[in-house]
């Protein structure tokens, strides 16, 4: 069985771009989720999909958002880019035998898109 | 305040030697607590998942222990390799959504030969 796919695995942005990434989860798996990785604030959740609605979201501002597609699929996106969102940006997703349980099931992780904005 | 705190930040330790990781939280209410390795450019693997009912949980030469009453957590990895080197990352859950998870900022390992 294939792992958590994102890409690209490398970008570098200037300021005021916007980026796009990717994420193919495991499949089967219905529960998308996505995370900011620094050096200075450790791992930190963005927000997660599950069957294409965003079912949590963490404390971003709006310029972070996202989507699900019906395969599962995710991307997210950042608008107006800024040099403090240079980062690890990882994806994970999990099997949820039932909703709302997400939390209590292992997650996979993918590889991560390194983001560099200069 | 929830908080992960680990310790310690980073530690040397050489190939073949035991060495234990440590984790205090004060989130609460507890749901879970899981254990994940990272290797550098890689993301972060489960090693363990542990609920308020288990107080110790194996995976391999990784040994997780969990004292709910005090709020600790430990990662004792025995006969140490060098594919250990990796950051350790303490993850609590708060709740059943992704929502209220917290993490530590995580314990950088480096096993030298």
């Amino acid at each position: 069985k294939a792992g958590v796919t994102q890409t690209p695995r490398y970008l570098i942005k200037t300021r005021g771009q916007q980026v796009t990434l990717s994420c193919s989860p495991i499949s089967g798996h219905r529960s998308v989720s996505w995370y900011q990785q620094t050096p200075g604030q450790g791992l930190q959740f963005l927000f997660e999909y599950f069957s294409e609605t965003q079912r949590n979201k963490g404390n971003f501002p709006g310029r972070f958002s996202g989507r699900q597609f019906s395969n599962s699929r995710s991307e997210m996106n950042v608008s107006t880019l800024e040099l403090g969102d240079s980062a690890l940006y990882l994806c994970a997703s999990s099997p949820e035998a039932q909703q709302g349980t997400s939390a209590k099931n292992i997650q996979y992780f993918g590889a991560g898109t390194r983001l560099s904005v200069l | 305040k929830n908080q992960v705190e680990q310790s310690p930040q980073s530690l040397i330790i050489l190939e073949g030697k035991n060495c234990t990781l440590q984790c205090n939280y004060t989130v609460s209410p507890f749901s879970n607590l899981r254990w994940y390795k990272q290797d550098t450019g890689r993301g972060p693997v489960s090693l363990t998942i542990m609920t308020f009912s288990e107080n110790t949980k194996s995976n391999g030469r990784y040994t997780a222990t969990l004292d709910a009453d005090t709020k600790q957590s430990s990662l004792h990895i025995t006969a140490s390799q060098l594919s250990d080197s990796a950051s350790y990352i303490c993850v609590v859950s708060a709740g059943s959504t992704l929502g209220r998870l917290y993490f530590g900022r995580g314990t950088q390992l480096t096993v030298w030969p």
